[in-house]
């Protein structure tokens, strides 16, 4: 079993619908959760990182931690074909010397 | 403007060649990490290092060598002995440890031909 686990898709939405990304880790060590974008043939960059359990919104992104249940989610409200990508969980536990990467999602939003 | 710069972009290899791509960052950050990067498998640790001239190995270092002379500089060489060199190669860096936030580079494409 991997220790971060999360659905690699294809997933296809129509634009303007809220989309919904998940990642289940077996690690209960892990405090600081991570979520990053992806654009074809390019590097990963930050969208949202949370510490511990709750939630963070930025503009029309929302992440959630549930520590008690393993699970952290991603919500993109009123999605844009920009948001077309492939999104990466990540996490890590204090003093860790890594990122522990999930599959990665890949995203396509139809206009 | 401070970021991380991968060259080449596109890199061939012919079998039995050693190749070395090239990670520079200007952000000042002291640990630097290798990924690699294959169609549904997320990414994967090769080697990192958090201060210069010291680095270990991370989950799939076989058949890959790394040098860090310089804070700036993380140098990847695929060697002959990686069986499956084709990949997706990133490099990233980190300013603090406990609080993640990796910044990466744009990534070598490394074919096999």
């Amino acid at each position: 079993q991997k220790e971060v686990e999360q659905d690699p898709g294809p997933l296809s939405v129509p634009e303007g619908a809220i989309v919904s990304l998940n990642c289940t880790y077996s690690n209960s060590a892990f405090q600081y959760f991570m979520w990053y974008r992806q654009y074809s043939r390019k590097g990963p960059e930050l969208l949202m990182y949370t510490y511990s359990s709750g939630n963070k919104e930025d503009g029309r992104f929302t992440a959630q931690v549930d520590k008690s249940s393993k699970y952290i989610s991603l919500f993109i409200r009123d999605s844009q074909p920009s948001d077309s990508a492939t999104y990466l969980c990540a996490m890590t536990s204090q003093g860790a010397q890594k990122l522990v990467f999930g599959q990665g999602t890949r995203l396509t939003i139809n206009p | 403007d401070g970021g991380i710069t991968q060259s080449p972009k596109y890199l061939f290899r012919k079998e039995g060649q050693n190749v070395t791509l090239s990670c520079e960052q200007n952000l000042n950050h002291d640990a630097m990490y290798w990924y690699r990067q294959d169609p549904g498998q997320g990414l994967r640790l090769i080697y990192y290092s958090h201060i210069v001239n010291d680095f270990q190995k991370g989950d799939i270092a076989e058949g890959y060598s790394v040098s860090r002379e310089k804070k700036e500089s993380f140098p990847l060489t695929v060697t002959s002995a990686q069986k499956n060199p084709t990949a997706f190669y990133l490099c990233a860096t980190l300013r603090d440890r406990d609080r993640g936030g990796y910044t990466f580079g744009s990534g070598t494409r490394l074919t096999v031909v």
